[in-house]
């Protein structure tokens, strides 16, 4: 079936530099991509989202970017601190619908 | 503190003994979920009440049914639990279908099956 996915599990930083998170999908029908962030012993919280006809969106220290000929969504986290440390999901919403489809995480490590 | 509040944290049940998990939210957000989540994997919806209108996924086993007895609370009820269903759950909500994109979540509850 139709997923969402990442190519990578883990990412280690140091802190201070820039991380960048990387997603593939494959369902282009969907109206919004979204990224969560898992902490652990927590449930996903919101980070940001962006519509389908952007291509780049962008928050306090994060910045999302969406290249759809090639269906690729990214998470960029500027200065990365060691709070920033969770399982980053990406995660896509279709016809603005009620249901979210999660992709596989990141655990994005960040060292001192 | 607007939240979801999940009750138990921690869950640990026979098999084939039911279970429930309860789920609250002081949001007053339309929209609920039922997620489960194994061990290194995303989350997977299980189920979503828009108010009261069920809607189950296609491949969620019958073994789980859930409740919605009114806005602020949602039930999710394992009928006969298997090693397989050893999980965190997740509820979350969205304040209506169309800020699906945005939901709120849970601490979740961890299920234990012995």
């Amino acid at each position: 079936g139709e997923s969402v996915g990442l190519h990578l599990p883990t990412l280690s930083v140091q802190e201070g530099d820039n991380s960048i998170i990387n997603c593939a999908y494959s369902n282009s029908a969907s109206d919004y991509f979204i990224w969560y962030k898992q902490e652990s012993g927590k449930g996903p919280q919101f980070i940001i989202d962006i519509r389908s006809n952007m291509d780049k969106r962008q928050g306090q220290r994060v910045t999302v970017l969406l290249n759809k000929t090639v269906k690729h969504l990214s998470l960029q986290i500027a200065a990365t601190q060691p709070g920033d440390s969770a399982v980053y999901f990406c995660a896509e919403n279709i016809n603005q619908g009620g249901k979210l489809i999660f992709g596989q995480g990141t655990e994005l490590s960040v060292k001192p | 503190d607007a939240m979801v509040i999940q009750n138990p944290r921690y869950q640990v049940t026979q098999f084939g003994k039911p279970v429930t998990l309860s789920c609250s939210q002081t949001l007053n957000h339309n929209v609920m979920y039922w997620y489960q989540q194994k061990s290194s994997q995303a989350p997977k919806l299980l189920f979503h009440y828009y108010d009261k209108d069920f809607n189950n996924e296609a491949d969620t086993p019958d073994n789980f049914q859930s409740r919605r007895p009114n806005t602020s609370f949602c039930f999710l009820d394992i009928r006969s639990p298997g090693l397989g269903d050893a999980a965190m759950y997740l509820c979350a909500t969205s304040r209506d279908r169309d800020r699906g994109r945005e939901q709120y979540f849970g601490p979740g509850t961890r299920l234990t099956v012995t």
